[in-house]
């Protein structure tokens, strides 16, 4: 299986903040790899994917990069909506799989 | 708009059989541009992938979980269904259903989600 790991594993962070998330693969996916939000007690919602593709819909604060096996999800001028727990997908190799997520909070 | 729904029992007994379906409105799942996926979510925890369903039937399924899982596909009632045997107490989950891009597996549309408990 393909193993993802994200980083930081929580962080907080202010309103009108930068915030980056780090996700990893343990081989290469090439740009196979997937984003999501979610909320408590909510489902996950798809932000990014193919690595940059914004989601329709999905406001232009949130971006994607990477490729191979290293990754980010951007989030420029945080706002109140997004301090939830963020999770990375790949793609690229059965099983699909996902990782341990990121949880945002309010510093 | 697409909408998918969780429909199943709330409790299960160890050792049984967890039954889900999934019902889509706004849209056909006899569609050859999306497959049709399960995922879960223990309590406190991650996403688990459990498999996906092409209309035509195929299926793809996690590993960890292939001996004990089925998925199925009605078209002409236009759901679909998941069914996990011989469940014990690490099968509690809030269990979604999702529609799954074809070639990119990105998982556009969720259902809210259900939560099944396995408890004697």
């Amino acid at each position: 299986d393909t193993q993802m790991t994200q980083s930081p594993s929580s962080l907080s962070a202010s309103v009108g903040d930068r915030v980056t998330i780090t996700c990893r693969a343990s081989q290469t996916i090439s740009r196979s790899l997937n984003w999501y939000q979610q909320k408590p007690g909510k489902a996950p919602k798809l932000l990014i994917y193919s690595a940059s593709s914004l989601q329709s819909g999905v406001p232009s604060r949130f971006s994607g990069g990477g490729s191979g096996t290293d990754f980010t999800l951007t989030i420029n001028s945080l706002q109140p909506d997004d301090f939830a727990t963020y999770y990375c997908q790949q793609t690229y190799n059965m099983p699909l799989t996902f990782g341990p997520g990121t949880k945002v909070d309010i510093k | 708009q697409l909408q998918l729904q969780e429909s199943g029992p709330g409790l299960v007994k160890p050792s049984e059989t967890l039954s889900l379906t999934c019902s889509v409105s706004g849209g056909p799942t006899k569609t050859s541009s999306y497959y049709w996926g399960w995922i879960r979510q223990p309590p406190g925890k991650g996403l688990e992938w459990i498999g996906n369903v092409y209309y035509t039937g195929l299926t793809y399924y996690n590993p960890s979980l292939k001996s004990r899982v089925t998925t199925s596909i009605d078209t002409s009632k236009n759901q679909f269904s998941l069914e996990l045997t011989s469940v014990t107490v690490a099968d509690t989950a809030v269990y979604y259903c999702a529609r799954v891009r074809d070639f990119s597996y990105h998982m556009d549309v969720w259902g809210k989600g259900t939560t099944v408990s396995v408890s004697s």
